[in-house]
């Protein structure tokens, strides 16, 4: 399967929080990602969690990772029109590594 | 800062042209990457750069692709000849530290 899979779509209203899920299936997985991409453009980082950590908050961005389960989440309070984008969550399967692996992205829309 | 630079944005040409995609990295940063995106098959890892050497070149699809990197502002990627399947968007990614990679906006390649 999968090395990092993502639902591909989520919907939410304007003011309510965004919850978007990934798995992973390498334990060995030291950093973990969150990037999002707008049409049209790159990817641009928005948070990264090291593998010994439970939780990470960032002013709206709030990032949970469950090692045991192999599942992070990154809830988005208050969610805005602007945050309209697609969300990838990628694994490095060591310290230091370059490599990441992507998942597929969810497509996440706001509705106002 | 501009942030990664990438050239041309969009790129359409007829199969068995060469195409040569540009990409200008954050300055001071020493790591490169080039991946390439697909609606099938996600982000993919191309080839990696540290310090202008090129470390991993182990994505690159075969042979038609090469990329060079001939000093710290700049690097190319160049498919020859291109084939219709090569379509896809092209990104050039620079980092300080391996952990976070900035994205370049992408190159939109088409292939008739």
């Amino acid at each position: 399967g999968e090395d990092v899979e993502q639902s591909l779509f989520l919907s939410v209203r304007e003011g309510d929080s965004s919850v978007i899920n990934c798995t992973y299936t390498d334990s060995s997985s030291t950093y973990l990602y969150w990037y999002k991409q707008e049409p049209g453009a790159g990817l641009q980082l928005l948070t990264y969690i090291f593998s010994n950590m439970d939780m990470k908050q960032d002013q709206r961005l709030t990032v949970l990772l469950n090692k045991k389960d192999k599942h992070l989440s990154l809830r988005i309070a208050d969610t805005q029109t602007g945050d309209s984008a697609i969300y990838f969550c990628a694994e490095s399967k060591a310290a230091g590594s370059y490599q990441l692996t992507f998942g597929k992205g969810t497509k996440l829309s706001v509705i106002p | 800062d501009a942030g990664v630079i990438q050239s041309p944005r969009h790129e359409v040409t007829e199969m068995g042209q060469e195409v040569t995609l540009r990409c200008k990295p954050i300055s001071g940063h020493n790591s490169l990457f080039w991946y390439r995106q697909t609606m099938m098959r996600g982000l993919e890892l191309l080839i990696y750069f540290n310090n202008n050497v090129p470390i991993d070149d182990s994505g690159m699809p075969e042979d038609r692709f090469s990329a060079k990197m001939p000093n710290a502002s700049f690097s190319t990627l160049k498919i020859q000849p291109s084939e219709p399947r090569d379509s896809a968007v092209y990104f050039c990614a620079s980092s300080f530290n391996r952990y976070e990679q900035y994205f370049g906006p992408g190159t939109r390649l088409t292939v008739t």
